[in-house]
């Protein structure tokens, strides 16, 4: 099955400075790789999403990158703000499949 | 519109009661999951049902776990017997049907379940 690897699992940054969070995953036909944002005491709330038909997309502050060959996938957030303050997920889903398979989180920092 | 909602929101049992956990996913979406969120971990898969077919169960960890989808809608979660491992945080998906294409799925606030 698909195995998601996900680093770092703790993230501190300064306000206004930008966070990176990195993916790995080792399936092959895994076409779907969604970002999720946790706060506490909430459920997983998708914040940006990328198919392997494309390598990069933004969404103002969020981007997330694609590197099929290398089969790994970045979140970069600029501009960080304290509201960034969570637990990010990645996950990866196969073509061949529906569930989400998920890696262990990073908790994300966001010093004012 | 509403999201996926579920309830309750926490659940304190003693070890060896069963209990129920309930989801109601957005209105329209034929596929829905549960996955499972233990402390300081990722989320872990447990079934998942699409439309009227079969359900695949094969992430539940054991066979005290059952889950039902009455009428392609609600989806009742249940854990017989329930032992301390089982206290984590139960978390519902939704999302257009899963075949072909990979439709975002969203999730409820899930149900903390601890099991004393």
């Amino acid at each position: 099955g698909e195995n998601v690897e996900q680093h770092p699992s703790t993230l501190s940054v300064q306000e206004g400075d930008s966070a990176v969070i990195k993916c790995t995953y080792s399936d092959s036909a895994s076409n779907y790789f969604p970002w999720y944002k946790q706060e506490l005491g909430k459920g997983p709330q998708l914040i940006i999403d990328i198919r392997s038909n494309v390598g990069e997309k933004k969404d103002q502050r969020i981007a997330v990158t694609l590197n099929k060959t290398a089969k790994h996938f970045s979140l970069h957030i600029t501009e960080t703000q304290p509201e960034d303050s969570a637990v990010y997920f990645c996950a990866a889903k196969s073509s061949n499949d529906y569930k989400l398979s998920f890696g262990a989180g990073t908790t994300v920092t966001v010093r004012a | 519109g509403a999201g996926v909602s579920q309830s309750p929101s926490n659940k304190v049992t003693e070890k060896g009661k069963d209990v129920e956990l309930r989801c109601d996913p957005i209105s329209g979406h034929t596929a829905l999951y549960w996955y499972r969120q233990s402390l300081g971990q990722g989320l872990e898969f447990l079934i998942y049902f699409q439309g009227n077919s079969a359900p695949d169960k094969s992430g539940l960890p054991s066979d005290r776990f059952s889950a039902e989808r009455t009428g392609g809608s609600v989806s009742t979660l249940t854990i017989q017997r329930t032992q301390q491992e089982d206290s984590a945080v139960y978390l519902c998906a939704s999302s257009l049907a899963a075949s072909g294409t990979s439709p975002p799925q969203f999730f409820g606030p899930g149900t903390r379940l601890t099991v004393l």
